[in-house]
């Protein structure tokens, strides 16, 4: 299995704040490395995908980077709206695996 | 637009089979660039991948889950389903179904269901 580790395990911001959170695999993975974000009670909604890919309709505040083992997920300007759990996912082996999330609070 | 909704029992006994449908809309569940998954949350831990089926019925699974994972689609239903015999307390989580774009070794889940969760208890 490739072994996915985020940290932090969360993070308390203020609205405005720029915020990184790191993803680090057990072994290169290449650029095969997506984000999600999940609010409470909700399914996760896809960010990023290759590592750097912003989806369709997702704000250009949120941007990505990396490869090999360690991935970043930067939001420039944090909003009331982003405060979530994100989870890194690779696929660069047929057995896909997450970290363990990020939680982002409100300071 | 894609939806996904899960069904199936709340509450499962130890050592019984846990049932899950999926059902699709928007998607006609023939293209070869997308399958279909499901993957759960416990709580207070990360999201598990569970298992894959493509269209052409190829299932693929979590090795730890494997022995009692079973994956099925019904196209012309348009539902694929999940069943996890002998579950025990460990197998309580939040359940999604998703569909997943493929693109060599590319994957990523663009469309999820909403999540059903299964509580195992007697």
């Amino acid at each position: 299995d490739i072994q996915m580790t985020q940290s932090p395990s969360s993070l308390s911001a203020s609205v405005g704040d720029r915020v990184t959170i790191t993803c680090r695999a057990s072994q290169s993975i290449a650029i095969y490395l997506n984000w999600y974000q999940q609010k409470p009670g909700k399914a996760p909604k896809l960010l990023i995908y290759a590592a750097s890919t912003l989806q369709s309709g997702v704000p250009s505040r949120f941007s990505g980077s990396g490869a090999g083992t360690h991935f970043t997920l930067t939001i420039s300007s944090l909003q009331p709206e982003d405060f979530a759990t994100y989870h890194c996912q690779q696929s660069s082996n047929s057995l896909l695996t997450f970290g363990g999330g990020t939680k982002v609070e409100i300071k | 637009q894609v939806q996904l909704q899960e069904s199936g029992p709340g509450l499962v006994k130890p050592s019984q089979t846990l049932s899950l449908t999926c059902s699709v809309s928007g998607d006609s569940m023939s293209s070869g660039s997308y399958y279909w998954s499901w993957i759960r949350l416990p709580a207070g831990k990360g999201l598990e991948w569970i298992g894959r089926i493509y269209t052409s019925g190829f299932t693929n699974y979590n090795p730890s889950l494997k022995s009692r994972v079973t994956i099925s689609l019904d196209t012309s239903r348009k539902q694929f389903s999940l069943k996890l015999s002998s579950v025990t307390a460990a197998d309580t989580a939040i359940y999604y179904c998703a569909r997943a774009y493929t693109y060599g070794p590319l994957v990523y889940f663009d469309y999820w269901g909403q999540g059903t969760l299964v509580t195992v208890s007697s």
